[in-house]
């Protein structure tokens, strides 16, 4: 079983709709959270870190569930542009830097 | 500021033969990691550094080394290339272990 594991999809959504994602983990002394967009054949970019709390970048909101051990990432008012692979991605406990990546989601969104 | 720099972006070499990808990064990052990414495996840590003089391997660290003798700049050495060894590399680096990797743009490797 992978360490990260997350539906590789597509997903295909026309634009303006709702789409979510959801990644599990298996170690449960992960420490830290990420949500990261790759684009076609482009390095991967932070998009967002994921708090306890939840957190909220305008579309975008991120959700932990520590007790069941899933990530998940809320996309509202789809774009085109938001047609990417998203990475969700977990540092365990050490804080060595070490982050273990999942295959990654990927959304295309169409007019 | 470049960020992360990468260099070669492409490169094709024979099986056997050794080169040295580079990453150089203008941040002042104590963190800088080599990834490699094959078609659904996601991405896989190669190997880490936590500041100049230190380094440590990750998941798939065979055929590979590094050193860190600056800040600035990381670069991984394959000793023997091998075709197993044709993916894409990534170098990153973050100011604070938790805190989001900044990405180099990729080096694309084919071992014939």
């Amino acid at each position: 079983r992978k360490e990260v594991e997350q539906d590789p999809g597509p997903f295909n959504v026309p634009e303006g709709a709702t789409v979510a994602f959801n990644c599990t983990y298996s170690n449960s002394a992960s420490q830290s959270f990420f949500w990261y967009r790759q684009d076609c054949r482009k390095e991967p970019k932070l998009l967002m870190s994921v708090y306890s709390s939840g957190n909220e970048d305008g579309r975008f909101t991120a959700q932990l569930n520590r007790a069941s051990q899933y990530i998940s990432l809320l996309i509202r008012d789809s774009k085109l542009s938001d047609s990417a692979t998203y990475l969700c991605v977990v540092m365990r406990v050490g804080n060595t830097g070490k982050l273990i990546f999942g295959q990654g989601t990927t959304l295309q969104v169409k007019p | 500021n470049a960020g992360v720099t990468q260099t070669p972006k492409f490169q094709v070499l024979k099986t056997g033969q050794s080169m040295t990808l580079q990453c150089a990064q203008d941040m002042n990052h104590e963190y800088m990691s080599w990834y490699r990414q094959d078609p659904g495996m996601g991405l896989r840590l190669i190997h880490y550094s936590v500041g100049a003089g230190i380094t440590d391997q990750g998941e798939v660290p065979n055929g590979y080394n590094v050193s860190r003798s600056t800040t600035e700049d990381f670069p991984l050495r394959l000793l023997s290339a091998a075709p197993s060894q044709t993916s894409v590399y990534f170098c990153a680096s973050s100011y604070a272990a938790g805190g989001g990797y900044t990405f180099g743009s990729g080096t694309r490797l084919t071992v014939v």
